[in-house]
């Protein structure tokens, strides 16, 4: 079955603890994207990546970093997890960018 | 900066009845534009999409319109069904081959049975 998987689905950390969300998809996607999901503020962009070894920035990228080794992986790194990153992250690919994006269920962080 | 938006952040609907969910967007070198759909619990759902190329695409029970000149999209559900109830996205893309889509903050639509 076509997906992106994004773990854990619920994270519950404390400030300053390094973290590491995962991504994979089984699309052979070139295109890859974080977004977080806050209430009015709807989906924004973190980071994204057109390919593997080419990353980039988004429109909320401060306190992220991510990587891209693989085509099918896409993991999301948070150094130093502050309490204004607790939010609904997902994941996404799509088979080029600016096509349709296929999301990941989610992983609900919440930063103590 | 320019953004996609959203008229209404609630609509509620009688099941069987007909649902308009209206978007206007300001970016007129926007080409590319898709409606999403998001259950509660999950991630966004693929509805429709349509390119600037195009006034009207159809899709199963869905329709999306495309008014470049007023620069307002819209997407219509025939029949409206319970599992309908979800919020609705629609997304543009503002700059093709560099980045991907830019999100309005979303309108919930409401069946009542």
């Amino acid at each position: 079955e076509a997906q992106v998987t994004q773990n854990p689905r619920y994270l519950i950390t404390v400030t300053g603890k390094k973290l590491t969300v995962t991504c994979s998809q089984n699309m052979n996607h070139e295109y890859m994207s974080w977004y977080r999901q806050d209430p009015g503020l709807g989906l924004r962009q973190i980071y994204y990546s057109m390919n593997v070894e080419v990353t980039d920035k988004g429109d909320v990228p401060e306190g992220y970093k991510v990587s891209r080794k693989e085509k099918r992986n896409f993991p999301l790194i948070l150094e130093s997890p502050s309490p204004n990153q607790t939010s609904l992250y997902f994941c996404a690919s799509s088979l080029r960018s600016s096509e349709k994006l296929f999301f990941g269920s989610g992983t609900q962080l919440s930063v103590l | 900066g320019e953004s996609v938006g959203l008229h209404l952040p609630t609509l509620s609907v009688q099941e069987g009845d007909n649902s308009i969910i209206n978007c206007a967007y300001s970016n007129s070198a926007s080409d590319y534009f898709i409606w999403y759909k998001q259950e509660s619990g999950k991630g966004p759902q693929f509805i429709i999409d349509i390119r600037s190329n195009m006034d009207k695409r159809q899709g199963q029970r869905v329709t999306v319109l495309l008014n470049k000149t007023v620069k307002h999209l819209s997407l219509q559900i025939a029949a409206t069904q319970p599992g309908d109830s979800a919020v609705y996205f629609c997304a543009e893309s503002p700059d093709p081959g560099r980045r991907a889509l830019t999100f309005g903050s979303g309108t919930r639509l409401q069946v009542q049975p």
